[in-house]
């Protein structure tokens, strides 16, 4: 069946250092959602990329989607504390109806 | 708005306790879905709905029944709850097209359950 399996697990950063999660489906997706979870938090959508190849920008936050559709990342540029939560990337493999989500990468960001 | 609106909170269970998760939306989105959170394991695919009356298993569905008589409500059923069950559980919905979610997804606020 579909995985979706993300890196690092966890990753502990100092404030204002660079930050990469990846997200790696063994099947091809449809598309691609990112969410954020703060601690004690539910998911909270971030944004949806479609296109192969396609790259989004949200302020510090860059997020990219491979050309074969299988991969995408999240990279977050200066890190404050306020990004600290668990990200997750999610998605839905064509001709299916199963929203899949990857296994998250927790972040903290040390002041 | 009230968007997805989970209940209840919290809840404990002795084994072989039956109970129902309630779920609500009034956005009026076609599809809905139930994920269960554990340490280190994501999110995890209980069951979905594309819309009122269809229903399928996602990738954890032992142990839970759902149904969606209507487009607002889609409860989870735990038939004879197991310390396996302990978990926070999510309702989500979404946007569909052709019965395939291709908006947002919002989270309610979930519910701790505790199986003892």
């Amino acid at each position: 069946g579909q995985q979706v399996m993300q890196i690092p697990q966890y990753q502990h950063v100092q404030e204002g250092e660079d930050f990469t999660t990846y997200c790696n489906s063994s099947t091809t997706l449809s598309n691609i959602q990112w969410y954020k979870q703060r601690p004690g938090g539910h998911p909270v959508f971030l944004i949806q990329l479609v296109k192969s190849g396609e790259v989004k920008k949200q302020k510090r936050l860059t997020f990219q989607f491979g050309e074969a559709k299988k991969n995408s990342s999240l990279h977050i540029t200066a890190t404050q504390t306020t990004d600290v939560g668990t990200y997750f990337c999610a998605g839905i493999t064509s001709g299916t109806y199963k929203y899949i989500f990857g296994t998250g990468t927790r972040l903290k960001v040390l002041a | 708005n009230a968007g997805v609106t989970q209940t209840p909170k919290f809840q404990v269970l002795k084994t072989g306790q039956s109970m129902t998760l309630q779920c609500a939306q009034d956005m009026n989105h076609e599809y809905m879905s139930w994920y269960r959170q554990d340490p280190g394991m994501g999110l995890r695919l209980i069951h979905y709905s594309v819309g009122a009356g269809i229903t399928d298993q996602g990738e954890v569905p032992n142990g839970y029944n759902v149904s969606r008589s209507t487009t607002e409500d889609f409860p989870l059923r735990l038939l004879s709850a197991a310390p396996s069950q302990t978990s926070v559980y999510f309702c989500a919905s979404s946007k569909g097209q052709g019965g395939r979610p291709n908006t947002e997804a919002f989270f309610g606020q979930g519910t701790r359950l505790t199986v003892v």
